[in-house]
């Protein structure tokens, strides 16, 4: 079973610039995750998707951050403009719906964004 | 106060030691615990659910203590294999696929022949 991907696995662009991320979840799974690493710093949560809606947004830092699931399939997440300051690792993570029991979030490998 | 810390390490052992990592975390509403294995620009992968009767994986054996709020993972006999950076992980909700994951900064292990 193919696991989680994310596009690009690197993406560097000046301050002001745009970059839109893409995350393919595993088949199936309704749950869709966005976190950030920002170097130095805990892995921290975006937001989350449940299919097409958002679900908890809490996390996005500001609106120049606009994430999307149309479709309830893969997402993306769009940085504009791009500041320093949101250079980092974005991970997406996955799992399926489910009532009850521990399920794991399966995480992609990562988009390494780095702003000049 | 940071909502799940981590002593960072590195923590250096031989290959054959135990160690032991330790995790506090503050909101006392936190429901699911977890600790999750990180190699090297690599994503988190899921090592152990830990629930509060302690539990056990091989080697790999998880603690919680509700009272006072904190997270261990034992390793025994370490292998170079376990070199890695150890997550603390929480959720608000019951379940590890529901909800925002909150982790701390990790614990780096470097085992060594």
């Amino acid at each position: 079973e193919a696991g989680v991907t994310q596009f690009p696995s690197h993406s560097v662009i000046e301050k002001g610039q745009t970059v839109t991320l893409r995350c393919d979840p595993i088949s199936g799974h309704d749950n869709l995750y966005w976190y950030r690493r920002v170097m130095g710093k805990e892995i921290k949560f975006l937001l989350h998707f449940v299919k097409e809606s958002k679900q908890d947004e809490s996390g996005m830092p500001n609106n120049r951050f606009l994430a999307e699931r149309t479709g309830g399939t893969y997402s993306t997440l769009k940085v504009q403009p791009a500041e320093l300051e949101d250079s980092g690792v974005y991970f997406c993570a996955s799992s399926p719906r489910t009532g009850k029991g521990i399920n794991e979030q399966f995480f992609g490998p990562g988009t390494r964004l780095t702003v000049l | 106060r940071k909502e799940v810390e981590q002593d960072p390490g590195p923590f250096n052992v031989p290959e054959g030691a135990t160690v032991a990592f330790n995790c506090t975390y503050s909101n006392s509403a936190s429901q699911s615990f977890f600790w999750y294995r990180q190699d090297c620009r690599k994503e988190p992968k899921l090592l152990m659910s830990v629930y509060s009767s302690g539990n056990e994986d091989g080697r790999f054996t998880a603690q919680l203590n509700r009272a006072s709020q904190y997270i261990s993972l034992l390793i025994r006999d370490s292998k170079l294999s376990d070199s890695a950076t150890y997550l603390c992980v929480v959720n608000l909700r019951y379940g590890g696929s529901q909800g925002n994951l909150i982790f701390g900064k990790g614990t780096k292990l470097s085992v060594k022949p």
